[in-house]
């Protein structure tokens, strides 16, 4: 069964950046896309971006310059970096397996933007 | 404003039918993208309950289906119960703007 782990500061001052690191467990990350999603408080969910185990990417055009996918397959790890963040990036952030359709979530950790 | 526009709330009694509608585009719905439904338990991760507009993942009890037709999709829940109360989320592609996995605003479903 795959699982998947968020890791990362539950507070970030106004204007830094976010980082976010996902351990992926129980399976390969190798021959999926992994996303990032997330959720501001009492909100809908939004997609940030994918990253493919090869390292391409693909960005929300609404985040794009903003937003850094990366991956380390040696670690079965994935991670996102959100730069000039404001108290609109407070939420809680998902990684996810990406197959087309999202089957696997992390547990979500919140991050709030706040000094 | 979502991409994909979803009802706020619907409710039933338990034991009856609900079906929850999920309006799109010709850039996304229209344009022959599949449809994945997710269920949120308050303070849980959302879950895969429909992918490929009717599709069921393992263990995802029957009364839930899913269709698609146009640029509209619908979740439908037969004999509900009490533990189905939850938000629900549509989900699909748009081909606009460079291209972007889009979701619905969400549904509350709230069991009387």
């Amino acid at each position: 069964q795959v699982q998947l782990q968020e890791s990362g500061p539950g507070l970030v001052k106004p204007s830094e950046t976010l980082s976010l690191t996902c351990t992926v467990s129980g399976g390969s990350i190798s021959s999926y896309y992994w996303s990032w999603i997330r959720q501001p408080p009492g909100k809908g969910l939004e997609w940030i971006g994918y990253i493919y185990y090869s390292g391409s990417t693909k960005y929300n055009p609404s985040l794009k310059s903003r937003v850094t996918i990366s991956v380390d397959t040696s670690k079965n790890q994935f991670s996102l970096k959100l730069s000039s963040v404001t108290a609109a990036d407070t939420a809680v952030y998902y990684c996810v397996r990406d197959g087309g359709r999202f089957d696997y979530w992390g547990q979500g950790t919140l991050v709030t933007v706040s000094s | 404003q979502s991409v994909l526009t979803q009802p706020p709330s619907v409710s039933g009694a338990p034991g009856q039918r609900v079906t929850i509608s999920c309006t799109g585009s010709s850039s996304n719905i229209g344009a022959g993208y599949d449809v994945h439904w997710y269920q949120q338990l308050p303070g849980t991760a959302p879950k895969l309950l429909i992918y490929d507009n009717s599709n069921r993942p393992s263990g995802v009890p029957d009364r839930f289906s899913g269709s698609k037709s146009g640029t509209s999709a619908s979740l439908a829940i037969t004999g509900l119960q009490a533990e189905d109360e939850a938000d629900y989320y549509c989900q699909s592609y748009d081909s606009s703007l460079s291209g972007s996995k889009v979701f619905g605003g969400g549904t509350k479903l709230t069991v009387l």
